[in-house]
């Protein structure tokens, strides 16, 4: 069984500060997405990666996929209150989404 | 349409009755997945659906939980006889290419 393991699963921290998310599995994906989830509201993609070593950058989002494919990280820098939500990794199988157990970041002003 | 739409976007209710939960995916896409969202926590997978193939129904907790696609289109999820352990947001999306459209979800609870 396909498993993504993400940490932390809370963060709290005041505006400004830089923060890291992980995502980890024990297995290959062919690709990871990244979504953030707000209340009431379904998952809206962020990015995908593909390439092992990528690194893709959204704004104050840096987004990097691990060499073997495994695992992968999502740094915000500068942590703004809108950033606020559930985060979560989803590994793409040959085509089952495999989500991981989600970050829920909160930013205070 | 635009996006992935579902309805109801609540539903309350009692214990031991049927439910019916609607998806309309995006025109033109041709897999669909439900997922279950319990509060606070990851999306587990239910089911999906890709073409005319046979669905994949590896993630479905129990006989209770059916789901069929009419037409490559519109996917019902029913859950009969429901549970209090059934309260749940049910997620749907769909696909064409690499990327995955959600819907806002169902929230159910059982009472």
């Amino acid at each position: 069984t396909q498993l993504l393991e993400q940490s932390p699963q809370f963060l709290s921290i005041q505006e400004g500060e830089n923060l890291t998310v992980y995502c980890n599995s024990s297995s290959v994906f062919s690709s990871l997405q990244w979504y953030r989830q707000e209340p009431g509201e379904g998952p809206v993609l962020l990015v995908t990666v593909v390439t092992g070593g990528e690194v893709k950058k959204l704004k104050r989002l840096t987004f990097q996929f691990g060499d073997a494919r495994k695992d992968s990280s999502l740094h915000i820098t500068a942590a703004q209150p809108g950033d606020t939500g559930l985060y979560l990794c989803a590994g793409a199988g040959t085509y089952k989404y495999i989500f991981g157990t989600g970050t829920r970041l909160k930013v205070l002003a | 349409g635009a996006g992935v739409s579902q309805s109801p976007s609540n539903k309350v209710t009692e214990k031991g009755k049927d439910v019916e939960l609607r998806c309309d995916p995006i025109s033109g896409h041709t897999a669909l997945y439900w997922y279950r969202q319990s509060l606070g926590q990851g999306l587990e997978f239910l089911i999906y659906f890709q073409g005319n193939s046979a669905p994949d129904k590896s993630g479905l907790p129990s006989d209770r939980f059916s789901a069929e696609r009419t037409g490559g289109s519109v996917s019902t999820l029913t859950i009969q006889r429901t549970q209090q352990e059934d309260s749940a947001v049910y997620l749907c999306a769909s696909r064409q290419g690499g990327t995955a459209f959600f819907g806002q979800g169902t929230r159910l609870t059982v009472v």
